[in-house]
């Protein structure tokens, strides 16, 4: 079975330090992988996705991630974050076979002044 | 264009009652998939519809849940004698065809 663990549920930063969501996967076929944002009371913006090519894929917002293979991760990057950026980030796997959008439990990303 | 819409944006019902929900997809996708948010939950997956196949209903919590797509655009999702617990955010996606998912705002549902 497919899962998608986000080990951290909160990440308190402060404006213009940079961040990282820690995303892993599982998975015994090819995956497609994804990140979305959701400010409150919003439904999900992608963010940025991994289709296939290079492993280090740029999104919206100025934010990153690399998918690395032997470690079976896609982290979300961002080197300086804004109070904007107050959101919750959910990663997903999108397992072919199944045809399948799997989540992890979502990080809260509080960015303070 | 215009993105994936969901209508109502709220709905508050009592306990027993029956709701639905709809989505209106983006245009061209033929992909749609319904999940539910809730607290504590995170995102579960409900059901998808791909074309003219039958649908995947295997995420569904009940036999009080049920979803239908007319014409493979809208989908209408009902949940009959609705309880407490159904109480949550539903939210649609429809789906391009190198597996992106768009997202509607949602629909939270308060059962009363």
């Amino acid at each position: 079975a497919q899962s998608v663990t986000q080990l951290d549920s909160q990440v308190p930063v402060f404006e213009e330090a940079p961040v990282e969501l820690r995303c892993n996967y599982s998975s015994s076929v090819s995956v497609y992988l994804f990140w979305y944002v959701q400010y409150p009371n919003q439904g999900l913006q992608l963010l940025l996705k991994y289709l296939s090519g290079s492993t280090l894929v740029k999104g919206i917002n100025g934010f990153e991630a690399e998918f690395n293979k032997s470690q079976t991760s896609f982290h979300l990057r961002k080197p300086s974050v804004h109070i904007s950026d107050t959101a919750e980030y959910f990663c997903a796997a999108f397992n072919t076979g199944f045809q399948k959008l799997v989540f992890g439990t979502g990080t809260r990303l509080l960015v303070s002044p | 264009g215009a993105g994936v819409s969901q209508s109502p944006s709220n709905k508050v019902t009592e306990k027993g009652k029956d709701v639905e929900l709809r989505c209106d997809p983006i245009s061209g996708h033929t992909a749609l998939y319904w999940y539910r948010q809730s607290l504590g939950q995170g995102l579960e997956f409900l059901i998808y519809f791909q074309g003219n196949s039958a649908p995947d209903k295997s995420g569904l919590p009940s036999d009080r849940f049920s979803a239908e797509r007319t014409g493979g655009s809208v989908s209408t999702l009902t949940i009959q004698r609705t309880q407490q617990e159904d109480s949550a955010v539903y939210l649609c996606a429809s789906r391009t065809r190198v597996n992106e998912q768009f997202f509607g705002p949602g629909t939270r549902l308060t059962v009363l």
